[in-house]
């Protein structure tokens, strides 16, 4: 079954102790990006990578850090987490940038 | 930065009747404007999508409108349903420099049966 997954689900971390989500694609797809969402604010992405070894910044990349080192896995690295990056956390993968977007499950963090 | 402006926030219709969404982007190098819907508590989907040299896309109740010029595009439900009832998300990037992606904020969609 093609899909993105995440994980975890659900994470509840206090400040400044490092974590990691992961987000996996069995789709061979290049683009992958990670996005939070936020009430009133919508999806803001954080980073994207358009493929192997390729990452760049999207919109609020402050405070975060992926890497792509294989084609199917995009984690993103909260080395020191503040309470301000409780969010909602989605991966979301596709063949190129302008091809339809398909989102993981979703990550809830809670930062305390 | 690039910018993409959505309203309302909130529409409320009645079922059977139309509802439009709009959004306004600011980076005129936007070339490829999707909407994704996203039911309570679910990952977004994508509904409907457009590229900057088509001006109109229909897909059965679904539309959506493009104008370059004025750097804006819309959605168009008609004949609503209850199982319309969501958040919709409209997003523009381009292939030129950035490969960013920007969405707005949100409209909820309430369709009143």
């Amino acid at each position: 079954e093609a899909q993105v997954t995440q994980n975890p689900r659900y994470l509840i971390t206090v400040t400044g102790k490092k974590l990691t989500v992961t987000c996996s694609q069995n789709m061979n797809h290049e683009y992958m990006s990670w996005y939070r969402q936020d009430p009133g604010l919508g999806l803001r992405q954080i980073y994207y990578s358009m493929n192997v070894e390729v990452t760049d910044k999207g919109d609020v990349p402050e405070g975060y850090k992926v890497s792509r080192k294989e084609k199917r896995n995009f984690p993103l690295i909260l080395e020191s987490p503040s309470p301000n990056q409780t969010s909602l956390y989605f991966c979301a993968s596709s063949p190129s940038p302008q091809e339809t977007q398909y989102f993981g499950p979703g990550t809830r963090l809670l930062v305390l | 930065g690039e910018n993409v402006e959505q309203h309302p926030s909130t529409l409320s219709v009645q079922e059977g009747d139309s509802a439009v969404i709009k959004c306004t982007y600011s980076d005129s190098a936007s070339n490829y404007f999707p909407w994704y819907k996203q039911e309570l508590g679910k990952r977004p989907q994508l509904i409907i999508d457009i590229r900057s040299n088509v001006g109109e896309k229909k897909d059965q109740r679904i539309a959506v409108t493009l104008n370059k010029t004025a750097k804006h595009f819309s959605l168009h439900i008609t004949e609503t349903q209850p199982e319309d009832s969501a958040v919709y998300f409209c997003a523009a990037t381009s292939t030129s420099g950035t490969y960013k992606y920007i969405f707005g904020t949100g409209t909820r969609l309430k369709v009143l049966a």
